[in-house]
């Protein structure tokens, strides 16, 4: 596609329900990341994938957020049982790779967990 | 853990002055330092910066990187109310399982009054 997509833009959930958040990158890019931002708050690092593998998975809170990505694609972030304090807008950002590291963002989907 | 440090956190001026963000890093492989401008959701990107390309320039914006000082600034001259926004420093890591990866710093936020 022309830019990363992100879904949804918006969405609301009961505390304790699961959530799934889909980003798809711009077509060929092989680098994936997903990032948190709180209100007033930089970007926080989650996860990133180089094709379907995840080299560095160590920014993801707790065991309650995973992450896939398949065929080299379209990627898919879980948070399971959710909890108020996963309110959050979730950004995703591709690059052609990660040795060109000019990174584009998603419009981000902003979760918010009543 | 790398690390980004900016400075100031939020700044305001009047149409017409001229800013300068201040961005400071501690990365262990360093590779490359990104600015983006971040309006509503998604930071859209501004420069790159590496070894070999330590100085950018796109109209009233311009980057420097001081590689020895670990550090970066960002100019913008004769301010607009548009150039209001977030503007987030980050940097590439070229190391092992943290190669491409980027750790943001937590912004600075510039306002810019009529």
């Amino acid at each position: 596609g022309a830019g990363v997509s992100q879904s949804p833009s918006n969405k609301v959930t009961e505390k304790g329900k699961d959530v799934e958040l889909r980003c798809d990158p711009i077509s060929g890019h092989t680098a994936l990341y997903w990032y948190r931002q709180s209100l007033g708050q930089g970007l926080e690092f989650l996860i990133y994938f180089q094709g379907n593998s995840a080299p560095d998975k160590s920014g993801l809170p707790s065991d309650r957020f995973s992450a896939e990505r398949t065929g080299g694609s379209v990627s898919t972030l879980t948070i399971q049982r959710t909890q108020q304090e996963d309110s959050a807008v979730y950004l995703c950002a591709s690059s052609r790779d990660t040795g060109r590291t000019e990174a584009f963002f998603g419009q981000g989907t902003r979760l918010t967990v009543v | 853990e790398d690390k980004v440090v900016q400075s100031p956190l939020s700044l305001v001026v009047h149409e017409g002055d001229t800013v300068t963000l201040n961005c400071s890093y501690e990365v262990t492989n360093f590779r490359s330092l990104l600015w983006y401008k971040q309006e509503k959701k998604a930071p859209t990107f501004l420069f790159m910066l590496t070894s070999s390309g330590i100085e950018k320039k796109s109209g009233r914006l311009s980057s420097i990187l001081d590689k020895k000082e670990l550090s970066s600034i960002l100019n913008i001259t004769a301010t607009q109310t548009g150039d209001s926004a977030i503007y987030l420093c980050a940097v590439a890591n070229a190391g092992g399982t943290s190669y491409g990866k980027l750790t943001f710093g937590q912004g600075t936020i510039l306002t810019v009054h009529p």
